[in-house]
């Protein structure tokens, strides 16, 4: 089992839509939680981090279950720019000498094509 | 001010040949990591330094795969003897020093092998 899931997709949406992305991690000791964006043939970029309260940046929301080892994306108002693969990420949130849980895990990525 | 810069951007080796690729991280960056992108995947930890010093290296996928540090800043990643599943992006990352403290990605080398 991948430590970080997502649906691939394709998701081809209109402009104007609301899109919802998902995403489960399997170690439940993850303690950082991010969404990163990646444009075609270029490196992912920090769209937003992710936290148990919820949070919005804004036409994007994000939020995470603990519980349930669940995080989510919501896009609304999607605008053609949005077009992209959205990388779910985790992080175990602490480093030990020798131990490497400041890497990032990623998930494979949805990829959102928005249409006009 | 300048991101991380990697070098070369693209490499083209034939099978068995040797690589040598070069990331220059965000000025005072302590973290820096490699991850490795195959196509159609997201990014998978390879190696990380903090400083100098080489703290993790459980990613790297077989004895080919080799990292310095030497001055803890710029660092590079040498591939031994290429094959062909080593074609893919090699990424590389700086952040300060607290684990969740945002990673900067540089734009990638992306190694194809023949």
């Amino acid at each position: 089992r991948k430590e970080v899931e997502q649906d691939p997709g394709p998701f081809n949406v209109p402009e104007g839509a609301t899109v919802a992305f998902n995403c489960t991690y399997s170690n439940s000791a993850s303690q950082s939680f991010f969404w990163y964006r990646q444009d075609c043939r270029k490196e992912p970029k920090l769209l937003m981090s992710v936290y148990s309260s919820g949070n919005e940046d804004g036409r994007f929301t994000a939020q995470l279950n603990r519980a349930s080892q669940y995080i989510s994306l919501l896009i609304r108002d999607s605008k053609l720019s949005d077009s992209a693969t959205y990388l779910c990420v985790v992080n175990l949130g602490y480093m030990n000498y020798g131990g490497s849980q400041g890497n990032l895990i990623f998930g494979k990525g949805t990829k959102l094509s928005v249409k006009p | 001010g300048a991101g991380v810069s990697q070098s070369p951007r693209y490499k083209v080796a034939k099978r068995g040949q040797d690589v040598a690729l070069r990331c220059d991280p965000i000025s005072g960056h302590v973290s820096l990591f490699w991850y490795q992108q195959a196509l159609g995947q997201g990014p998978e930890f390879l190696t990380y330094f903090q400083n100098e010093a080489q703290l993790d290296k459980s990613g790297l996928p077989s004895d080919r795969f080799f990292a310095e540090r030497p001055e803890g800043s710029v660092s590079t990643l040498k591939i031994q003897r290429t094959q062909q599943e080593d074609s893919a992006v090699y990424l590389c990352a700086s952040s300060t020093l607290t684990a969740t403290d945002t990673q900067y990605f540089g734009p990638g080398t992306r190694l194809t092998v023949l």
